[in-house]
């Protein structure tokens, strides 16, 4: 039972321009929304997260988005840099995390 | 300061095998996760450890198992191996106990190849 769906497997976008990933959940108890970014032979790592109390939460060039009635958040890069290459995951939770699939980001020079 | 360390980082076995999987959380973190990653998806939720005991688990089968030491590392067990079982196994590590709204930290994983 996927809860959460990243519908886009991947994104090119050129450097400097604006990256938009989108995420979507179906589980109206999730709490906590977080958005990680995944290196090839590495860990997940932590990026930029938001409580369902609040509606944007931003931190240097990333901003989160979420829109709890259409149960849909999105992640904001602005702007684009050649090291944002990278599998993103949304991940939402409620005592427990569940992953999206993922979004492969391609930042072109 | 050390993230998450896990080993054997590869390692490859045979249908019915057994296979133990071993983590040692960031410094200062008291709690470990396991995922299961399979390849394009993300990563699924096995079991979380807590005081060294078992506080959650996803909808994985009795064949995988676990525990964590006093020192807060951990261990997953996998028994019965299944082709379906070949897949990236992350272990995650936060402080503050098991609130989902802990920000994990996570190891670069160990892949399982079951032939």
């Amino acid at each position: 039972d996927q809860q959460v769906k990243q519908n886009s497997p991947s994104l090119s976008v050129q450097e400097g321009r604006i990256s938009i990933l989108n995420c979507d959940y179906t589980n109206s108890m999730f709490d906590y929304f977080l958005w990680y970014k995944k290196y090839p032979a590495e860990g997940p790592t932590f990026l930029i997260s938001i409580s369902s109390i609040k509606d944007k939460n931003e931190d240097g060039r990333f901003t989160v988005f979420l829109n709890k009635s259409a149960k849909h958040l999105s992640l904001h890069i602005v702007p684009s840099q050649p090291g944002d290459s990278a599998v993103y995951f949304c991940a939402a939770s409620y005592y427990k995390l569940s992953f999206g699939a993922g979004t492969t980001v391609t930042v072109r020079a | 300061d050390a993230g998450v360390t896990q080993s054997p980082t590869h390692l490859i076995k045979t249908r019915g095998q057994q296979v133990t999987l071993r983590c040692s959380p960031k410094s200062g973190h008291d709690t470990v996760s396991w995922y299961q990653q399979a390849l394009g998806q993300g990563p699924q939720f096995i079991f979380q450890y807590y005081e060294e005991e078992e506080r959650q688990r996803g909808n994985f089968p009795d064949r995988f198992s676990g525990h964590q030491f006093p020192n807060y590392s951990s261990e997953l067990n996998v028994n019965a191996l299944l082709l379906g079982d070949s897949a990236l196994y992350l272990c995650a590590s936060n402080g503050g106990g098991t609130s989902g709204a802990n920000v994990l930290t996570f190891g670069a994983g160990s892949r399982l190849t079951v032939l």
